[in-house]
């Protein structure tokens, strides 16, 4: 049971180019985020799966683009790289808050599950 | 709009000191409440929750934390400060409808000094 993965760790991109992060949960869980975290300013939501199929936008969607690949994959890309991209990216993953019956799920109930990070300069 | 403060960017205690790092959330409903960990380089790892019924919640590694609707706080607390408790925290509100989202603070980086 891997939790949550995340590639690459790390990326530098020239301003324009475009790449794509990829992030992975293997713990069955419906929900999935995207956020970047910046200095002095903890975690902004970028954009959401709320389950298979669903995605929406969180805090600071713009120029950024993402894709529920199925249960287990949701990706982030940037199509045209900027400096001000340049940042720390989560992925995590959620168990829902109902329909789940096994009690270590109700326990771990509404928690996130982070991965590693990945470090992205845009130069 | 839901919203989480975190007064202090940064603070220093010395190891073995007790330690209160402090969080005011603004929420319209009786809100879900987190507290997160990040250790250098690392993700975040949760120390603690509260949904409802008892308002002081155990976490791990010693911490815990008090729920005080009066005064919309969340404050996490430890006795007694380890070297390897320094870290960035950050305290957290979710909701559990829609797409289940979370908002974060800003965090607050502890150092430990000896």
């Amino acid at each position: 049971n891997a939790g949550v993965t995340q590639t690459p760790k790390f990326q530098v991109l020239k301003t324009g180019q475009s790449m794509t992060l990829q992030c992975a949960q293997d713990m069955n869980h419906n929900s999935m985020y995207w956020y970047r975290q910046d200095p002095g300013m903890g975690l902004r939501l970028i954009y959401y799966s709320a389950s298979e199929g669903t995605t929406d936008k969180g805090e600071v969607p713009n120029g950024y683009n993402v894709s529920r690949l199925n249960k287990r994959e949701f990706s982030l890309r940037l199509e045209s790289a900027a400096p001000s991209q340049t940042s720390v990216y989560f992925c995590a993953s959620r168990v829902p808050p109902s329909g789940t019956s096994r009690p270590e799920s109700r326990n771990q109930r509404d928690e996130q599950f982070f991965g590693p990070g990945t470090r992205l300069t845009v130069l | 709009a839901q919203s989480v403060t975190q007064p202090d960017i940064h603070i220093t205690v010395s190891e073995g000191a007790s330690l209160e790092l402090r969080c005011n959330y603004s929420y319209g409903a009786t809100p879900y409440l987190f507290w997160y960990v990040q250790s250098p380089g690392q993700g975040l790892q949760l120390l603690l929750k509260y949904f409802s019924g008892d308002t002081l919640v155990q976490g791990i590694k010693g911490f815990e934390a008090e729920f005080k609707r009066s005064q919309s706080s969340f404050n996490l607390r430890k006795p007694s400060v380890h070297w390897s408790d320094a870290a960035e925290y950050f305290c957290a509100v979710g909701d559990a409808w829609g797409g289940f989202k979370t908002i974060f603070g800003a965090g607050t980086r502890l150092f430990v000094k000896a």
